[in-house]
């Protein structure tokens, strides 16, 4: 069964560190997503990807994230500077039609 | 803002008993309620999407409720099993479906054998 793939499964960073994450997601869909999971709270969405574009963001999507989908394949969240609250479960998700989200294993950010 | 809640935060229970939890939404402007299915260190797994006011969809042991007019869906296992303990994620989408998930804060189920 086709699923959305994450690497790495674990990410220790220093602060002010950029870090890419990196998604795969299932190969006929066509919207994609960022969520993260901070511990102890919600799941909260980022940024929502279609077309080659950022269709919505939330507040949290500063400038210091960014998407990507650079080869077709793969989709990215790069975080520019990172800050400890960045650190979180990070979820990727990908899509057919919008409804019906597939969720990839998460990588676990750590900002020391 | 639409606001999830899940309800209780975690539970405890034993081999074969019987257990429900809640997830609570705004009923105005209800698109869809997703129920998601997540063990530490894997996917989340979508168990159901759920549209129509009084729905019921069941999956093996599982099965979901919904009431669109008072803003709730209930998740029930029938005689639980080890393997069921995970989190149980209910989510919403807003009411346009721009596909942007809101989240309840997950129900965590232990079932000790």
């Amino acid at each position: 069964e086709p699923e959305v793939t994450q690497t790495p499964s674990h990410q220790v960073t220093q602060m002010g560190q950029e870090v890419i994450l990196r998604c795969v997601p299932i190969s006929n869909h066509l919207y994609f997503y960022w969520y993260r999971q901070i511990l102890g709270q919600k799941v909260e969405f980022l940024v929502s990807f279609y077309n080659n574009e950022i269709s919505e963001k939330s507040e949290i999507f500063d400038d210091q994230f960014s998407v990507e989908r650079p080869d077709g394949s793969n989709f990215t969240l790069k975080i520019r500077s990172t800050k400890l609250e960045d650190s979180a479960m990070y979820f990727c998700a990908s899509s057919v039609s919008g409804t019906g989200q597939y969720f990839g294993p998460g990588t676990r950010l750590t900002v020391t | 803002i639409l606001n999830v809640e899940q309800s209780p935060q975690s539970l405890h229970v034993q081999e074969g008993d019987s257990t429900n939890f809640t997830c609570s939404f705004p009923s105005s402007n209800f698109y869809a309620l997703h129920w998601y299915r997540w063990e530490t260190a894997k996917s989340p797994e979508a168990l159901f999407v759920m549209t129509l006011n009084g729905d019921e969809k069941k999956k093996g042991r599982i099965s979901a409720t919904l009431n669109t007019k008072e803003g709730y869906s209930y998740l029930y296992i029938k005689g639980s099993q080890p393997e069921d303990s995970a989190t149980y994620l209910c989510a919403s989408p807003r009411s346009d479906n721009t596909g942007k998930l809101i989240f309840g804060q997950g129900t965590t189920l232990q079932v000790k054998p």
